[in-house]
């Protein structure tokens, strides 16, 4: 079992629609949460961090992390086809000291116009 | 900033050649990551870098990979002999003091092994 799950995808959805995107993992010592947005052929760059639980907004994103369900989430409200990216989540147990990250596999989104 | 730079942007080879992957981290930052990403595997890291020491690299596949740092703005990720199942799209990345775990990604090495 992988340490961090999300759903491949593709997920479809019209233009205004709000997208909730998951991942859960099984590590309990993760911390630190991320969300990566990465076009096609360009490399992954940060959307939203957050530390422990709780949420986080920022524009029309919204990060939530249930640490007692082990669940995190992105919400996009008012959704644009320039928000059509594959979304990977990420986290890092800092607790050891390491400072790599562990991501999922990333959620393909299309937002129709 | 001009970010994380790597070059080449795509790399075509035969198998059994040697393949250098090349990456200039973002100036100041003192951590570098170099990633991995296949479908069937996502993103993968292979090796990462504080101030130029190798931390961890449980990563790299086997003895084919190596990967060096000879100064804060310089990292070569390196394969010999390459293989078919290296391809892959090799992406550099760093962070520094002030930004938390902030990684900042490079556009990535396409490479194929033919």
């Amino acid at each position: 079992q992988k340490e961090v799950e999300q759903d491949p995808g593709p997920l479809s959805v019209p233009e205004g629609a709000i997208v909730s995107l998951n991942c859960t993992y099984s590590n309990s010592a993760f911390q630190y949460f991320m969300w990566y947005r990465q076009y096609s052929r360009k490399g992954p760059e940060l959307l939203m961090y957050t530390y422990s639980s709780g949420n986080k907004e920022d524009g029309r994103f919204t990060a939530q992390v249930d640490k007692s369900s082990k669940y995190i989430s992105l919400f996009i409200r008012d959704s644009q086809p320039s928000d059509s990216a594959t979304y990977l989540c990420a986290m890092i147990d800092r607790g050891t000291g390491r400072r790599a990250l562990t991501f999922g596999s990333g959620t393909r989104l299309q937002v129709q116009p | 900033d001009a970010g994380v730079i790597q070059s080449p942007r795509h790399e075509v080879t035969e198998m059994g050649q040697e393949v250098t992957l090349r990456c200039k981290p973002i100036s100041g930052h003192d951590y570098l990551f170099w990633y991995r990403q296949t479908m069937m595997r996502g993103l993968e890291l292979l090796i990462y870098f504080n101030n130029n020491v190798p931390i961890d690299d449980s990563g790299m596949p086997e003895d084919r990979f190596s990967a060096k740092m000879p100064n804060a703005s310089f990292s070569t990720l390196k394969i010999q002999p390459s293989e078919p199942r290296d391809s892959a799209v090799y992406f550099c990345a760093s962070s520094g003091r002030g930004r938390g775990e902030t990684q900042y990604f490079g556009p990535g090495t396409r490479l194929l092994v033919l």
